[in-house]
C-alpha cells in the first residue's frame, strides 16, 4: 500500500519569505500523481498542484513549484513571495492505480504579517 | 451544480444515534469519494463510487458505516449507534472519472460530534 509522509507538523514564515514543505512516498508502481491540496480554516480542500510522474519537468503554477525526485520518492512544494492568504493546511496526496486519494499527515504553514 | 455540496455542515448527536450525512456532487461527474479527516490529521479514504456502484469501500472502519449513491448522483453516508471515536470531519469529493490522476473538486465537510 502507498504512503506519505509530511515530517514538518507546522511551519512559519514572514510575509514574501519562500517557503518550501517536504513530502515523502513509498509506492512500487511506476505510473502515478502527486498532489499538493490547500486546506483554509474553512475546511474545503484546494488543489494547489499536480506532478505527473512519467514528466520529469517539475510542475509550477504562479507562485507554487514543486521539486519531484522520483528515485528518491520525493515531492517539496515551495511557495514564492509568500502572502497571508497562504496560511492554511497543506496536504500532499498519491494517487496511482487504487483509484483514490491517499493523503499526508498535513503541516500547518503560517504567513506571519 | 457549480460546486460540491454537503449537508449538516455540523452535526451534534449523542452516542447511539443514527446519522445520515448528505454530498450531492458536481454536476456530471461520475466518480465521488468520502473521506474522515480526525483532527490535525490528513484525510482517510472511506469508500468511493463509480456511479450507482461502490468500487471500493475497503476504508469502512466497519459494518456501522454504510454509504449508498442510488441515482449515481446524490450520496448519503450512514452512520449507526454512533460512537464517540466517530467525531470528524467528513470530506465529500467528485471527479469526472475515477482514477488517480483525476483532481478531486472536494466539499466544505460535515463535522460530526458525538457526545
Amino acid at each position: 500500500a502507498q504512503t506519505v509522509t509530511q515530517s514538518q507538523p507546522e511551519m512559519s514564515v514572514q510575509e514574501a519569505e519562500t517557503v518550501t514543505l517536504s513530502c515523502t512516498y513509498d509506492t512500487s508502481e511506476s505510473n502515478y500523481y502527486l498532489f499538493w491540496y490547500k486546506q483554509p480554516p474553512s475546511r474545503q480542500m484546494i488543489l494547489v498542484i499536480r506532478q505527473e510522474a512519467y514528466k520529469q519537468q517539475n510542475a509550477t503554477e504562479n507562485r507554487f513549484s514543486v521539486n519531484f525526485q522520483k528515485a528518491a520518492k520525493s515531492f517539496s512544494l515551495k511557495i514564492s513571495d509568500s502572502q497571508l492568504g497562504d496560511t492554511a493546511m497543506y496536504f500532499c496526496a498519491f494517487g496511482g492505480g487504487a483509484q483514490k486519494l491517499v493523503f499526508g499527515q498535513g503541516t500547518r504553514l503560517t504567513i506571519n504579517p | 451544480g457549480a460546486g460540491v455540496s454537503q449537508t449538516p455542515s455540523n452535526k451534534v448527536t449523542e452516542k447511539g444515534k443514527y446519522v445520515e450525512l448528505r454530498c450531492d456532487p458536481i454536476s456530471g461527474h461520475t466518480a465521488l469519494y468520502w473521506y474522515r479527516q480526525s483532527l490535525g490529521q490528513g484525510p482517510e479514504f472511506l469508500i468511493y463510487f463509480q456511479g450507482t456502484g461502490a468500487a471500493d469501500d475497503s476504508g469502512l472502519p466497519n459494518d456501522r458505516f454504510f454509504a449508498v449513491r442510488p441515482e449515481g448522483s446524490v450520496s448519503t453516508l450512514k452512520i449507526q449507534r454512533t460512537e464517540r471515536g466517530d467525531s470528524a470531519v467528513y470530506l465529500c469529493a467528485s471527479s469526472l472519472n475515477p482514477g488517480g490522476a483525476n483532481v478531486l473538486t472536494f466539499g466544505a465537510g460535515s463535522r460530526l460530534t458525538v457526545l
